[in-house]
């Protein structure tokens, strides 16, 4: 049963136009939610967190939409740059307990120019 | 220079064999963690650890183990009992309890032949 979802295995953007990562969920206990980029053969890097508490968080060309009622986040690119091509996991836990992440299965962004 | 440091980068194990990889890292984090990647999937918790000397199993733990005897290392070995142990196997840290972000180290890759 997959708590996380990312129905898109790959999306392919223009460079300079936005990309628009999506993630659903199913468990209604997750109140933080993460992005993770990765390039192949090397670990994760953290990009961006959302909490329950908000609806969306900024950080430079890197927003996080947090749709609550619909269990949907997004992750939206603006403006999209070749070196943004990687694969982009989504991840989710539940407060209480220890800290574990349940991760989406990835979506892989080629930026082309 | 902190982060988390994974050894080996590549591993070759004949099959009957059981090999550990290393983890070591100078965040001063409390918990780390094991992930699994396997192609076309998300990342799978193996074992994580709270705090020295204490961990739990996490979804995949069936033929591996770990320890936790210092803070800054929690090995993984990989054991012959592990039926699919090709994998690229991610090590990863944060403060305890939810809601911390999640830092990955740059990855093992185990090929088994």
């Amino acid at each position: 049963d997959q708590q996380v979802k990312q129905n898109s295995p790959s999306l392919s953007v223009q460079e300079g136009r936005i990309s628009i990562l999506n993630c659903d969920y199913t468990n209604s206990m997750f109140d933080y939610f993460l992005w993770y980029k990765k390039y192949p053969a090397e670990g994760p890097t953290f990009l961006i967190s959302i909490s329950s508490i908000k609806d969306k968080n900024e950080d430079g060309r890197f927003t996080v939409f947090l749709n609550k009622s619909a269990k949907h986040l997004s992750l939206h690119i603006v403006p999209s740059q070749p070196g943004d091509s990687a694969v982009y996991f989504c991840a989710a836990s539940a407060s209480g307990g220890y800290n574990k992440l349940i991760f989406g299965a990835g979506t892989r962004l080629a930026v082309h120019p | 220079d902190g982060g988390i440091t994974q050894s080996p980068k590549y591993l070759f194990r004949k099959e009957g064999q059981n090999v550990t990889l290393s983890c070591e890292q100078n965040l001063n984090h409390d918990a780390m963690y094991w992930y699994r990647q396997d192609p076309g999937q998300g990342l799978r918790l193996i074992y994580y650890s709270q705090i020295v000397n204490d961990f739990q199993k996490g979804d995949i733990a069936e033929g591996y183990s770990v320890s936790r005897e210092k803070k800054e290392s929690f090995p993984l070995t990989v054991t012959s009992a592990q039926k699919n142990p090709t994998a690229f196997y991610l090590c990863a840290s944060s403060m305890s309890g939810s809601g911390n972000t999640i830092y990955f180290g740059e990855g093992s890759w185990l090929t088994v032949v």
